[in-house]
């Protein structure tokens, strides 16, 4: 098991250009995330899916985009990248171990992003 | 939405030395997970830890979800547990709170 993946691990982008995140798991877990962690902060929620095709926004998901086609991947699209967007992202997968609303998450490796 | 406050911010402590990390939550949650991310930016899980106590190695963890707090211990402290530590607890739909983190060094 690869567990989660994400490319890429470094990228530069220019005010105003777009790209996407990729995110991948290969435990079969029904839900996946994306987080963004800024200097001296823990990590805030971007965008969630609880199953293929379904996704909904988190605590900061201006100037972002997701889809989820497939149960494995989890894209995250930046639009028109700003300087504020600079941070390293997380996208995390979870399982449930059966109560209600009790998931345990697993990170993928993290992908830092500079907007200059 | 649910706070999760961790202290101490930062911790100094020579190689050997035990500590304590707490973290307080504002409401009754059903899942808290204790992460350590590495100075490379990994986040590794630790514990998965609702309620009660689990042990692994030199690391435990405790829960006391009716006081809405959780402790994170750790024994004989290496260099290696340098990083900052964070407790997450969940805030719906499987996503996570996160708290600001402990930041540990280790000195040898």
């Amino acid at each position: 098991n690869a567990g989660v993946t994400q490319t890429p691990k470094f990228q530069v982008l220019k005010t105003g250009q777009s790209m996407t995140l990729q995110c991948a798991q290969d435990m079969n877990h029904e839900y996946m995330s994306w987080y963004r962690q800024d200097p001296g902060m823990g990590l805030r929620l971007i965008h969630y899916s609880v199953g293929a095709g379904i996704t909904d926004q988190g605590e900061v998901p201006n100037g972002y985009n997701v889809s989820r086609s497939t149960t494995e991947d989890f894209p995250l699209r930046l639009l028109s990248a700003a300087p504020s967007q600079t941070s390293v992202y997380f996208c995390a997968s979870s399982y449930s171990h059966g109560l209600a609303n009790s998931y345990e998450q697993y990170f993928g490796p993290g992908t830092r992003l500079t907007v200059t | 939405g649910i706070q999760v406050e961790q202290s101490p911010p930062d911790l100094i402590l020579q190689e050997g030395a035990n500590s304590t990390l707490r973290c307080n939550f504002s409401d009754s949650v059903n899942n808290l997970q204790w992460f350590h991310q590495n100075p490379w930016g990994q986040l590794i899980n630790l514990f998965y830890i609702p309620s009660g106590t689990k042990q692994n190695g030199r690391l435990s963890a405790t829960t006391v979800a009716t006081e809405r707090y959780s402790l994170l211990y750790i024994s004989s402290s290496q260099t290696t547990d340098s990083g900052v530590y964070f407790c997450a607890v969940e805030s719906g739909y499987s996503t996570l709170t996160f708290g600001k983190g402990t930041m540990l060094l280790v000195s040898p």
